[in-house]
């Protein structure tokens, strides 16, 4: 069962923007950093933010993160075609001692 | 090239066992935490264990603990994971990981594991 809450689905046309909340609490997002993961259709996950905000080589400067208190947020800005894949969050969990995926979020374009 | 490449997957029973590695190359593997990340069919991400650069310390999430076991060989440069007393639950892609800083930044492709009951 996650501990990290994310919207089931989220959609958009290609050029919109699009956002990601991800809710957690106290033990993890409040107090760690906060990481995003991209799922292309059957393919393994790639890291696509760390520490809350950054962005690894190659990522596009569309994909931006943020956190605030116990949640946080993926931005996708100018959403394209191939941005259509499942994005979880994660974060350490001190209570857990534990890693922690969100639920994860279909993203469509529609 | 950093690559990771898990092999062991397969149809096992309930109750028994089964090993996964994971061999990897393109980085100095003693330098980093290690990491395995489950996905049961049509499911989400799930954290399965992780392990530090000498070994010396491992975290496993509760559903497999006093079940699974993750080890390393820094000399062969691949990543273990022992499943014992396997459950229908278990079954799901398990993925090695490169862990910096409790970031997953370099994954596998997963090998499968079907529990039968």
């Amino acid at each position: 069962q996650s501990v990290l809450t994310q919207p089931p689905s989220v959609s958009g046309t290609p050029g919109q923007n699009v956002t990601i909340s991800c809710s957690g609490s106290s033990s993890n997002i409040a107090i760690n950093y906060v990481y995003w993961y991209q799922q292309l259709p059957e393919t393994a996950p790639t890291l696509l933010i760390y520490r809350n905000n950054r962005r690894p080589s190659g990522v596009p400067d569309r994909f931006s993160g943020s956190k605030s208190g116990t949640s946080a947020s993926l931005a996708i800005s100018g959403l394209r075609s191939e941005d259509e894949a499942d994005y979880y969050c994660a974060a350490w969990d001190n209570s857990r001692s534990g890693y922690v995926f969100g639920t994860g979020t279909k993203v469509t374009v529609l | 090239e950093v690559q990771l490449v898990e092999s062991g997957g397969g149809l096992v029973q309930a109750g028994g066992s089964l090993r996964l590695s994971c061999a990897v190359s393109g980085f100095t593997f003693s330098n980093y935490w290690m990491t395995w990340v489950r996905q049961a069919p049509g499911k989400g991400l799930e954290w399965v264990a992780n392990i530090k650069e000498d070994g010396s310390t491992k975290n496993y999430v509760d559903s497999v603990k006093g079940r699974f076991t993750i080890s390393r060989d820094n000399v062969k440069r691949s990543l273990y994971l022992q499943m014992n007393n396997l459950r229908s639950e278990d079954t799901a892609v398990y993925y090695c990981g490169r862990w910096e800083v409790a970031a997953i930044d370099s994954w596998g492709r997963g090998t499968l594991i079907t529990v039968s009951s």
